[in-house]
């Protein structure tokens, strides 16, 4: 079952902006990861943030985590083209495992 | 990273037969792999848990008899669609871990279509 809402749905924008998603979810977590696919494609790891955790990066992708408010937030600074897809966040409950439960998506367009 | 393979990546069989996707790790162990089914511009649905050695745990409202899980070994595992029908053509994605709490490693993905 779905555990989180992703807003927003969908965002477009010019190659060069920032995109920022984000995400809220409802139980207790281990830790939150997002993911990256391609139209018609399997899903890509992009970044695991730990339930103690606030802040992660790496490269161009900055992750918050905010467990009072069970939200998270992914942030794609100078966007390109290539970053068309879908951005999908998944928390890990510490089930056996390691079960994820994913949010709805925001399908982000970068227009060149 | 690890590598987790999936075939067929489509397919498309007649209403009525059963189609068989492989997940396999290829690289690693898996006591535990996932199965999930995404329709067009929607998030993934988690189908079951497969678990090696042991029967598959199935969400509420999937049919443990309609979508056969086996998991024989630690780097396979099967999803069959017995007796497919046009509503089951949806896109169906595995995946792993390689234990811990770590990232998920999916398959590329299986499109099925029935027609």
């Amino acid at each position: 079952s779905q555990q989180g809402e992703e807003d927003p749905q969908a965002l477009s924008i010019q190659e060069g902006e920032n995109a920022t998603m984000n995400c809220s979810y409802k139980t207790s977590i281990n830790n939150l990861q997002w993911y990256r696919q391609n139209s018609g494609r399997g899903l890509v790891h992009l970044i695991l943030i730990r339930s103690n955790e606030r802040e992660k990066h790496s490269g161009r992708l900055r992750v918050t985590l905010d467990t009072s408010k069970k939200s998270s937030s992914l942030l794609i600074t100078a966007s390109r083209a290539a970053d068309t897809a879908s951005y999908f966040c998944a928390t890990d409950a510490g089930n056996a495992g390691n079960m994820l439960t994913f949010g709805g998506g925001t399908r982000l367009m970068v227009k060149p | 990273g690890a590598v987790v393979s999936q075939h067929p990546s489509w397919v498309i069989c007649k209403s009525g037969t059963s189609v068989k996707i492989e997940c396999r790790s290829l690289d690693f162990q898996a006591t535990t792999m996932f199965w999930y089914r995404q329709f067009p511009k929607q998030s993934l649905m988690l189908m079951a848990t497969s678990n090696e050695g042991s029967k598959a745990t199935y969400e509420q409202g999937v049919e443990k008899d309609k979508f056969l899980i086996n998991h024989a070994s630690l780097t396979l595992s099967t999803l069959t669609v017995t007796s497919a029908h046009p509503e089951d053509s949806s896109f169906y994605i595995c995946s792993a871990n390689t234990g811990g709490f770590t990232e998920a490693f999916f398959g590329q993905g299986t499109r099925l279509t029935v027609v």
